[in-house]
């Protein structure tokens, strides 16, 4: 069984430039997370998917971040424009049920010059 | 305000060592509690968790955590240390009021292993 797929798995782009990011959670998964580790910093939580609705978005930094799960499989994450303190790992992360086990992706690294 | 204390950044043992992980939150209720490991080129995995019941919890690749409230810690152990162990351990605490996916986590320990 496929694990969480996240792609691309490294981009560098100019400030101000857009990126959208891919997660591929797990076939059957309602839940889907994201996460982002900024360089020195935690993990921090951004939002939760229950299938196409967004549960908690409490951890989305500010309205250049838009996450969509159309159809509730796959969940893209654009930036929008693109800023320097946007760099970081994004995690995605896929569970069964809502207390279940979170299983994570390989990240996505952005690095905005 | 809820916060995972991970006080060590980098640690190196020598494989066959025991290790030990220190990990301290801060929150209000009893607390849910993970520990994650990255390995390179690899995603979180999980490598335990604490809900409630036995404050010894037993987890994957021989590891275990002890939670102890009275001193608001959640430390992983791990009798014997191997080389595959290198990684980065990450505890965290799930989000009071949040859904259990909502983590809020440590900045991680590195963990190197010597030969």
């Amino acid at each position: 069984e496929a694990g969480v797929t996240q792609f691309p798995s490294h981009s560098v782009i100019e400030k101000g430039q857009t990126v959208t990011l891919r997660c591929d959670p797990i076939s059957g998964h309602d839940n889907l997370y994201w996460y982002r580790r900024v360089m020195g910093k935690e993990i921090k939580f951004l939002l939760h998917f229950v299938k196409e609705s967004k549960q908690d978005e409490s951890g989305m930094p500010n309205n250049r971040f838009l996450a969509e799960r159309t159809g509730g499989t796959y969940s893209t994450l654009k930036v929008q424009p693109a800023e320097l303190e946007d760099s970081g790992v994004y995690f995605c992360a896929s569970s069964q049920v809502r207390a279940g086990e979170l299983f994570f992706g390989e990240g996505s690294r952005l690095t905005v010059l | 305000a809820q916060s995972v204390t991970q006080p060590d950044i980098h640690i190196t043992v020598s494989e066959g060592a025991s290790l030990e992980l220190r990990c301290n939150y801060s929150y209000g209720a009893t607390p849910y509690l993970f520990w994650y490991v990255q390995s390179p080129g690899q995603g979180l995995q999980l490598l335990l968790k604490y809900f409630s019941g036995d404050t010894l919890v037993q987890g994957i690749k021989g590891f275990e955590a002890e939670f102890k409230r009275s001193q608001s810690s959640f430390n992983l152990r791990k009798p014997s240390v191997h080389w595959s162990d290198a990684a980065e351990y990450f505890c965290a605490v799930a989000s009071e009021g949040g859904s259990q996916g909502n983590l809020i986590f440590g900045k991680g320990t590195k963990l190197s292993v010597k030969p």
